[in-house]
């Protein structure tokens, strides 16, 4: 079985200041991991995948997360938040070898950002 | 190249009434998901094919929810009989195979308000 908590529903922070969103999982597996962001009224968007490689992964528009076994958590940063960051955030977990059973979402985490 | 689309955009309808959902996949793609969002919430997995084989539908909330897909092309998401509840953002997703590390690519989604 696998799950994925998101900690927080809402985080709010003001522009210029570092983005933490944090993100716990659960799995009997060698699970891979996504972000994926969704602005209002778009369509959900990869924002990065570990995949058992590089345990500190790097993906678009400044973002990056690390992958740490022994906490069990895949939590999202980044070093400068930006007004366009507002968005809602859902991080993923995929582990049983594939098909949509593999595929467990967080809650998401809504990012606020205060000029 | 063409992302995932899904057609209508929006759609309202009328309490009992049935409503077909469509989605095209990006070519080449053998795996297609679609999932519901209801406001506020996560994603829920409806349903899942992959290539030929039997979709698994172990996702729809129902018997009144149906899907087809016509080889590795397009797909329909049916709902009869709408109910209030159904009422949800509909994403479609398609990936290049079942593999717990492929990413799923989504699609803007289809807005149903069932009145």
């Amino acid at each position: 079985a696998q799950s994925v908590t998101q900690l927080d529903s809402h985080v709010s922070v003001s522009e210029g200041t570092p983005v933490l969103l944090r993100c716990n999982y659960s799995s009997s597996y060698s699970p891979s991991l996504f972000w994926y962001v969704q602005h209002p009224n778009k369509g959900l968007q990869l924002l990065l995948k570990y995949t058992s490689a590089a345990t500190l992964v790097k993906g678009i528009n400044g973002f990056e997360a690390e992958f740490k076994k022994s906490e069990t958590s895949f939590h999202l940063t980044k070093p400068s938040a930006h007004m366009s960051d507002a968005a809602e955030y859902f991080c993923v977990v995929s582990d049983s070898g594939g098909g949509a059973d593999g595929l467990t979402f967080g809650k998401g985490t809504h990012l606020i950002i205060q000029p | 190249g063409a992302g995932v689309s899904q057609s209508p955009s929006n759609k309202v309808t009328e309490k009992g009434k049935d409503v077909e959902l469509r989605c095209d996949p990006i070519s080449g793609h053998t795996a297609l998901y679609w999932y519901r969002q209801r406001l506020g919430q996560g994603l829920e997995f409806l349903i899942y094919f992959q290539g030929n084989s039997a979709p698994d539908k172990s996702g729809l909330p129902s018997d009144r929810f149906s899907a087809e897909r016509t080889g590795e092309s397009v797909s329909t998401l049916t709902i009869q009989r709408t109910q209030q509840e159904d009422s949800a953002v509909y994403l479609c997703a398609s990936s290049p195979t079942s593999g717990t590390a492929d990413t799923q690519y989504f699609g803007p989604g289809t807005r149903l308000t069932v009145l």
